[in-house]
């Protein structure tokens, strides 16, 4: 297994355009998370899943943010009509707590540049 | 107020100091862990700790429950250590990071 793999690596869009990042976690890993970090600050939550299951999303996440996980592996995070705020890197991890370990894996992560 | 507060948020060290980055938080955790982020983003799991002490070559990890506190302890410090430093609490899912603790070491 590689790790948690991320694409793209960076984004650049236009202001008004939307996007859709993808993540791959560890295959056994039944947990997922998108995280945001703005330059300076630490990771900020935004929504997590168990399989499929969207379990919790943060009041940051506002309608034009949807995360899915459709069949428990991958995610995609879709952001529509962005924003220069958006412009941020977009950090996935994975973690597999059925054993009692909560280690994450984290992502490279994506860099979107809303221009 | 944040929920996880670090300090100091920019430390410059000489090789081979000691050096301690101080986690408080004021939620309610399951546990909390210490990360390492290098320039480019990359985010490296350090320590998960619930409770006492942990000790990973150079490093240690301490944590106070009652205090809701934790510390992060780097030996006989190296210019290869330098990076941003980040304590999280966890809940029952997401992890809620601190802003992070940028760590320069000088050889």
């Amino acid at each position: 297994d590689t790790g948690v793999s991320q694409d793209p690596r960076h984004k650049i869009t236009k202001r008004g355009q939307n996007v859709t990042f993808r993540c791959d976690p560890i295959s056994e890993h039944n947990r997922l998370y998108w995280y945001r970090q703005t330059l300076g600050q630490g990771p900020e939550f935004l929504t997590y899943f168990q399989n499929e299951a969207q379990l919790e999303k943060s009041r940051l996440l506002s309608d034009r943010f949807s995360a899915e996980r459709p069949k428990g592996s991958f995610s995609t995070l879709e952001i529509q009509r962005t924003e220069q705020g958006d412009s941020a890197m977009y950090l996935c991890a994975s973690s597999d707590t059925r054993q009692g370990n909560y280690g994450y894996t984290f992502g490279s992560g994506t860099r979107l540049t809303v221009v | 107020k944040n929920e996880v507060e670090q300090s100091p948020q920019n430390l410059t060290a000489q090789e081979g100091e000691f050096i301690t980055i101080n986690c408080s938080y004021s939620v309610g955790i399951s546990a909390l862990h210490w990360l390492q982020q290098h320039p480019g983003g990359g985010i490296v799991s350090l320590f998960m700790l619930s409770s006492g002490k942990k000790k990973h070559g150079r490093l240690i990890a301490t944590i106070n429950i009652q205090e809701k506190h934790s510390s992060l302890h780097i030996t006989a410090s190296h210019p290869r250590d330098s990076a941003v430093y980040i304590c999280a609490a966890r809940d029952t899912g997401k992890l809620i990071f601190g802003q992070g603790t940028t760590l320069q070491v000088k050889p």
